[in-house]
């Protein structure tokens, strides 16, 4: 089983849309999580951090089911300027290295 | 806002051919990364250092690579003898915190590594 997996997309949505992406992690162990943002060719930049209880900034909302180990990202009221890949990352058993998701693809159109 | 360097932005070598790739890491942090991502594939973790020494490393990182803070501005990945797997863009990162749950690592621009 992949460590993190995610939808690869692409997400095709307009200006103005509410669009959710999920992902599973498999190591139990794991306490700490992420999404981060990649465009095209640049390096991943942090988006928020996602908490047990939940958590917003701004139009992004983020979710974590320990449980299920399963991580969610809501995006409400999408700009073009959303448009990118979103890792979701999970620390390591030891706490230091990161581990990426393959990326959901997300494109905002007008 | 302090951000992490990389140098050189694309670099194309010959197989066999070792290759230096530099990073200057945000001034206050301790704690440094390499990733590297294959075109199209995820980011993976190689290898992370903390007061000269190597923390943790993946199974990527074999024989083949090291790393050195030859000075206290630089950190560098050393490939000793590059394959064509190789190829991939490599990602320099920073924290103060070497635990993810409480401090964010701030990544580099990448180097592009051709290996022909």
């Amino acid at each position: 089983r992949k460590e993190v997996e995610q939808d690869p997309g692409p997400f095709n949505v307009p200006e103005g849309a509410t669009v959710a992406f999920n992902c599973t992690y498999s190591n139990s162990a794991s306490q700490s999580f992420f999404w981060y943002r990649q465009d095209c060719r640049k390096e991943p930049k942090l988006l928020m951090s996602v908490y047990s209880s939940g958590n917003e900034d701004g139009r992004f909302t983020a979710q974590l089911n320990r449980a299920s180990q399963y991580i969610s990202l809501l995006i409400r009221d999408s700009k073009l300027s959303d448009s990118a890949t979103y890792l979701c990352v999970v620390n390591n058993q030891a706490g230091t290295a990161l581990i990426f998701g393959k990326g959901t693809t997300l494109s905002v159109s007008s | 806002e302090p951000e992490v360097t990389q140098t050189p932005s694309h670099q194309v070598t010959q197989m066999g051919q070792e290759v230096i790739l530099r990073c200057v890491p945000i001034s206050n942090h301790l704690y440094f990364y390499w990733y590297r991502q294959i075109l199209g594939q995820k980011v993976e973790f190689l290898v992370s250092f903390y007061n000269n020494e190597i923390s943790e490393k993946s199974e990527i990182f074999d024989d083949q690579f090291s790393v050195e803070r030859p000075d206290g501005s630089n950190f560098t990945l050393k490939i000793r003898s590059t394959k064509l797997e190789d190829s991939a863009m490599y990602f320099c990162a920073s924290s103060q915190d070497p635990s993810p749950s409480t401090d964010t690592q701030y990544f580099g621009p990448g180097t592009r590594l051709t290996v022909l």
